[in-house]
């Protein structure tokens, strides 16, 4: 069964660091989604990703963070200067098609300590 | 508005019990009530989803119960087993938005067998 990979699957970086979390997700997907969530909360959006674009993003995302489909497999969510608070575990999810009622598929997360 | 509010926050049940866990929202152009699971190292994964035109959907021993002039629903297990063991999340999607899915917090389901 297909399904959405995340690398590394562990992160630790020192406060003030650039961090690049890898996902790839399932081939025929189109639209593709980050969420986070810090440890013992719920899961957040992060930003979601169409036709090469930001399609819509949550308040967390600023602008400190950006996201990338640099070829044909990959989906990237960079951080640029990383912040105590940034620690949580990143997930990556794809859908076939966009909105509501789709299934989302998510990935089996990175986790980032920023130390 | 943008809120789901998820209760309990942790439940315990015997092995062949009824696990019931509930969700509230309010924001009305939500028309999509996914419930996700998730074990311990792993990606939350799509279990059941209802669309509002429906009160309830059934798949095996998974039920949402769903009631829209309450902004409630609830996701009944029946016949609870130990593998089912682990956390749940209630989540909510709009129609029009970019599929963003909002998150309830969560319930930690221990099954003791």
């Amino acid at each position: 069964e297909p399904e959405v990979t995340q690398t590394p699957s562990h992160q630790v970086t020192q406060m003030g660091q650039e961090v690049i979390l890898r996902c790839v997700p399932i081939s025929n997907h189109l639209y593709f989604y980050w969420y986070r969530q810090i440890l013992g909360q719920k899961v957040e959006f992060l930003v979601s990703f169409y036709n090469n674009e930001i399609s819509e993003k949550s308040e967390i995302f600023d602008d400190q963070f950006s996201v990338e489909r640099p070829d044909g497999s990959n989906f990237t969510l960079k951080i640029r200067s990383t912040k105590l608070e940034d620690s949580a575990m990143y997930f990556c999810a794809s859908s076939e098609n966009p909105g509501a009622a789709e299934t989302q598929y998510f990935g089996p997360g990175t986790r980032l300590l920023v130390l | 508005q943008q809120q789901v509010k998820q209760s309990p926050q942790s439940l315990i049940v015997q092995k062949g019990g009824i696990s019931i866990i509930n969700c509230a929202y309010e924001n009305t152009a939500f028309d999509y009530f996914p419930w996700y699971q998730q074990f311990p190292g792993k990606g939350p994964a799509l279990l059941i989803a209802i669309r509002p035109d429906v009160s309830e959907k059934k798949e095996g021993r998974f039920t949402i119960s769903f009631n829209k002039s309450a902004k409630q629903f609830s996701l009944h297990i029946m016949d609870s087993q130990p593998g089912d063991s682990a956390t749940y999340f209630c989540a909510a999607s709009g129609s029009g938005n970019t599929g963003k899915l909002i998150f309830g917090q969560g319930t930690t389901l221990q099954v003791k067998p």
